[in-house]
C-alpha cells in the first residue's frame, strides 16, 4: 500500500507570493491534518479535513488555508507569505477521526521563503 | 503556548545502554499520549502510544510511562541501537479533541 505522498518536496518562493501544497492520503484514508515544523517549536497544528469538511483548526493566520477532494486528497494554501513562514509543512492521514487511529505521515514540504 | 514539553532537546547514550526521553504536559485534559520517531527528510512515524487509564505501556523494546499526578511521562528505550538515532517526539490529546498538541522533539544520538 502507498504511504502519504506530499508535493512538491522542496520549494523556494519570495515574501507576498502565495504558495499551495499538495497531499495525496493512503489509500481509503479519509482524515487528513497539516501540520508545520520549525526548529525548537515542534510540530503545530494546522488544520484537519475530514469528507470534504475542516473539522479541528489549530492558530494559525487566515493567510493559511485548506481544502480537502472527495477523493480525500487535500491541498494547504499559504497567501502573502513571510519570511516566518518558511519551514517543514507535513500532511499526516488516518482511517476515521479516532485518535487512537494512528496518523500516517508523509516526508513533508520543505518551504522556504526569501 | 507549548502544552508539551521535551526540555532535553538532544540525548546521546551508548549502544547498549538505556535512553530516557522525557515529556511533561500542562494541560490536565490531556488524557491519551503518544511517541513519534523521525528520521531526517522522512516524516514521523508512529512509535507506541498510552492512555490514562495504564501507567505503562510495553512494545518489544520500548516502554512508556504516565505519571498522571506530576503530568510526566517517559519514553524507555532499551537496549539502545544505531537505528535508533532520530528525533523522537512527544504528542497529547484530551478527549473529543483529535488534534495532537506535540512537543519540541529530542535527538537521539546513539553511538557505537
Amino acid at each position: 500500500k502507498a504511504g502519504v505522498t506530499q508535493t512538491p518536496r522542496y520549494l523556494i518562493k519570495t515574501r507576498g507570493q502565495q504558495v499551495t501544497l499538495s497531499c495525496s492520503p493512503i489509500s481509503g484514508h479519509r482524515s487528513v491534518s497539516w501540520y508545520q515544523q520549525t526548529p525548537g517549536q515542534g510540530l503545530q497544528f494546522l488544520f484537519e479535513y475530514f469528507s470534504e469538511t475542516q473539522r479541528n483548526k489549530g492558530n494559525f493566520p487566515g493567510r493559511f488555508s485548506g481544502r480537502q477532494f472527495s477523493n480525500s486528497r487535500s491541498e494547504m494554501n499559504v497567501s502573502t507569505l513571510e519570511l516566518g513562514d518558511s519551514a517543514l509543512y507535513l500532511c499526516a492521514s488516518s482511517l476515521r477521526r479516532d485518535r487512537a487511529d494512528t496518523q500516517y505521515f508523509g516526508p513533508g514540504t520543505r518551504l522556504t521563503v526569501l | 503556548d507549548q502544552q508539551v514539553k521535551q526540555n532535553s532537546p538532544s540525548l546521546s547514550v551508548q549502544e547498549g545502554r538505556i535512553s530516557i526521553l522525557n515529556c511533561d504536559y500542562t494541560n490536565s485534559m490531556f488524557d491519551y499520549f503518544l511517541w513519534y520517531k523521525k528520521y531526517p527528510a522522512e516524516g514521523p512515524t508512529f512509535l507506541i502510544s498510552i492512555s490514562s487509564i495504564k501507567d505503562k505501556n510495553e512494545d518489544g523494546r520500548f516502554t512508556v510511562f504516565l505519571n498522571k499526578s506530576a503530568k510526566h511521562l517517559s519514553l524507555h528505550i532499551v537496549p539502545s541501537q544505531p537505528g535508533d538515532s532520530a528525533v523522537y517526539f512527544c504528542a497529547a490529546s484530551a478527549s473529543g479533541h483529535e488534534k495532537l498538541q506535540f512537543g519540541a522533539g529530542t535527538q537521539v544520538v546513539v553511538t557505537p
